[in-house]
């Protein structure tokens, strides 16, 4: 069974930083494109970073760009995302999702339970 | 990067009922168009991937269609376990992924 298990969220100030961490099991982590989607709270999705199975390949939507970085450990089956220079606007549940194909990003088919996310003083 | 706009924005149906959503993409997309459902309090469930492709495991009464930038997914008869908000989203290989704002369905 496919699972992923975010872990980290918290309370931060304005301008703090934070690690998200995604725990894999049931699949090939190593060959699987992943990538962290948010919702703020009442809001819709909005997709924030993809990473190939390799690690090579990686995307992020212009609202991170130059804030939020994405990796992984292969040998730990963890997908990260280091967050700096928070603002309130990046209050969200963080999913952590698994490509339905070993490309990202496609179609997202298995997803965490979330971890949440809020950034206030 | 590429827009998507969904409608309506909600809808109230009657259990029986044809509820048919669009998603219309910024610019042509192709296929890569898919479909997911989200209860209150939990995590999104893929429904159709690539546009019309159902994902396994889902009830046949959800179906999407199109391509370009036109898209609609339909649910043929509505039921109750139903309810809740369904979201397009495109993905490509320049700038990601992006998701639509949503359609929450819901029973009249």
């Amino acid at each position: 069974e496919v699972q992923l298990v975010e872990s980290g969220g918290g309370l931060v100030q304005p301008g703090g930083s934070l690690r998200l961490s995604c725990a894999a099991s049931g699949f090939t982590f190593s060959t699987s494109a992943m990538n962290w989607v948010r919702q703020a709270p009442g809001k819709g999705l909005e997709w924030v970073s993809g990473i190939s199975g390799g690690g090579i390949n990686i995307y992020y939507a212009d609202s991170v760009r130059g804030r939020f970085t994405i990796s992984r450990d292969n040998s730990k089956n963890t997908l990260y995302l280091q967050m700096n220079s928070l603002r309130a606007e990046d209050t969200a549940v963080y999913y952590c999702a698994r490509d339905r194909v070993n490309v990202v990003v496609t179609a997202l088919l298995h997803w965490g339970q979330g971890t949440l996310v809020t950034v206030s003083s | 990067d590429i827009q998507l706009t969904q409608s309506p924005s909600s809808q109230s149906a009657s259990v029986g009922d044809r509820v048919t959503i669009t998603c219309q993409a910024s610019q042509d997309i192709g296929n890569f168009l898919n479909w997911y459902q989200q209860k209150p309090g939990r995590a999104p469930i893929l429904l159709i991937y690539d546009a019309s492709n159902l994902e396994a495991g889902v009830p046949s009464r959800f179906s999407g269609s199109g391509s370009g930038t036109d898209f609609t997914f339909t649910i043929s008869s509505l039921q109750p376990e139903d309810i809740a908000t369904y979201y397009c989203q495109q993905y490509d290989n320049l700038w990601g992924a992006t998701f639509g704002p949503g359609t929450k369905v819901d029973i009249k």
